[in-house]
């Protein structure tokens, strides 16, 4: 079957950096995907990495290594707007998402 | 404001109820999705809409009935629901329906409660 592993929650305090890692086994891989969802509101699209490497938006980077199913994404400078549950998800050879259920982040000052 | 507008925010209905929740989109994409998303597990991929033929229906119970009557609305008609639906129904839409880079924006969701 096809899986995506990410941690349920972590905490991390205010401007510090933290790193939620994300593991995969699909059918096939066409594009990896973070997701930030604050409580109550939309999923918003973070990023997006087809290509191994690393990946820099502002205070947050994604990295992929596709040999290894593995992506994390990292936040620098976190903020308490940061507190938020973080998405990942891959599309497979069919290019259906695959979800992973989801980090909770929680940043304590 | 995602563009992806999601009504009503809370809805709480009994299991002879019929209701509907509705999506609309004011982004000029041409696909439209709906996702259960329940506490601590991953979102669940429900209906897909692509132009405004169902494309994917991923083994959802027939108490569940989208409906896309144009490609910028989207509905979830509801009836004889169980409490194990209750959940936060989330609406999205993309570009196109397939595609590597196809980015979704959702809306906030409608929260149901089932009694």
């Amino acid at each position: 079957g096809q899986n995506i592993d990410q941690p349920t929650e972590m905490t991390a305090t205010e401007g510090a950096i933290v790193q939620i890692n994300c593991t995969y086994q699909t059918s096939g891989f066409n594009g990896l995907f973070w997701y930030q969802q604050h409580a109550g509101e939309a999923p918003t699209f973070l990023s997006y990495n087809v290509l191994d490497g690393l990946e820099e938006k502002g205070r947050f980077s994604s990295f992929l290594s596709r040999s290894k199913g593995y992506s994390y994404l990292l936040l620098k400078e976190l903020q308490m707007k940061d507190s938020a549950s973080y998405l990942c998800a891959v599309k497979d050879s069919n290019y259906q998402l695959i979800w992973g259920a989801g980090t909770k982040l929680i940043i304590k000052p | 404001e995602t563009g992806v507008t999601q009504t009503p925010r809370h809805l709480v209905m009994g299991m002879t109820n019929k209701k509907s929740l509705k999506c609309e989109q004011h982004l000029g994409h041409n696909a439209m999705y709906w996702y259960k998303q329940s506490a601590k597990k991953p979102l669940e991929l429900m209906f897909v809409y692509s132009l405004e033929e169902r494309v994917e229906n991923n083994s959802v119970p027939s108490r569940f009935s989208p409906e896309c009557p144009n490609s910028s609305h989207l509905f979830l008609h509801l009836h004889t629901l169980q409490p194990e639906d209750s959940a936060l129904y989330l609406c999205a839409s993309s570009p196109s329906d397939s595609s590597g880079a196809n980015v979704l924006t959702f809306g906030a969701g409608s929260r149901l409660t089932v009694l």
